[in-house]
């Protein structure tokens, strides 16, 4: 069975400053997806990145960049430069891709708090 | 990227009642999800939707109670029955592109069960 942990309940962090959200996770399935999530008061998810579990990099887009540790089991995301509009829910969350398709596995979310 | 749009945005419904949520995707998909996040919880998925076949429901989700349907590769619906303030949460459609291997999510549809 698959399990994503987020050990993180709430972060602040004030404008312009970076954060990292942390996310572990647990598969024995050796191929994998790891995504990650936004979730603003007005409840939409958006999403943000993906790392797939045999990429040589760390995938980044925008301000948003994984910080992908294979033998720790961790994800975390890193926003450079917050903004106040970066304060939301953020959710990790995996799938397996090695047998067909699979569902994705949630954490529990990490609200953020920017503040100016 | 796919656009997903979600009807109604929001609802307050009567005990016992039921409502149907529809899902609108912007390209054909293979596969589209339904998900219940009760409120301050995460995201379960209710059941996977499948152009063509039945919906395949997750444990603890019936389809007397969530039926599901898919008629072609753009739309869904997901339908809340005899609904009880529990049922109160937010429901999101999802849409799995393939190609990147992205899920992407609707904006959610908010039920207030009274």
């Amino acid at each position: 069975a698959q399990k994503i942990t987020q050990t993180q309940p709430g972060m602040f962090v004030q404008e312009k400053e970076a954060v990292t959200l942390d996310c572990t996770y647990d598969t024995s399935d050796p191929s994998y997806g790891l995504f990650w999530y936004k979730q603003p008061s007005s409840g939409e998810m958006i999403f943000l990145i993906y790392q797939g579990s045999y990429d040589q990099q760390n995938a980044t887009e925008g301000r948003y960049s994984l910080n992908f540790q294979k033998a720790r089991k961790s994800a975390n995301l890193v926003i450079s430069a917050s903004q106040l509009g970066d304060s939301a829910m953020y959710f990790c969350a995996m799938r397996p891709m090695n047998t067909g398709f699979q569902k994705l596995v949630f954490g529990t979310g990490t609200r953020l708090l920017v503040s100016p | 990227s796919a656009v997903i749009s979600q009807k109604p945005s929001r609802d307050i419904c009567q005990r016992g009642t039921s409502l149907t949520i529809q899902c609108q995707v912007d390209s054909q998909v293979t596969m589209m999800f339904w998900y219940r996040q009760q409120p301050g919880q995460s995201l379960t998925l209710i059941a996977t939707a499948n152009q063509g076949s039945e919906a395949t429901y997750e444990s603890g989700f019936v389809i007397d109670k969530f039926p599901i349907s898919r008629p072609n590769l753009t739309f869904s619906t997901l339908t809340v029955s005899n609904m009880s303030p529990e049922d109160s949460s937010i429901y999101l459609c999802s849409a799995w592109t393939g190609l990147p291997d992205t899920q992407y999510f609707g904006p959610g549809t908010r039920l207030t069960v009274l």
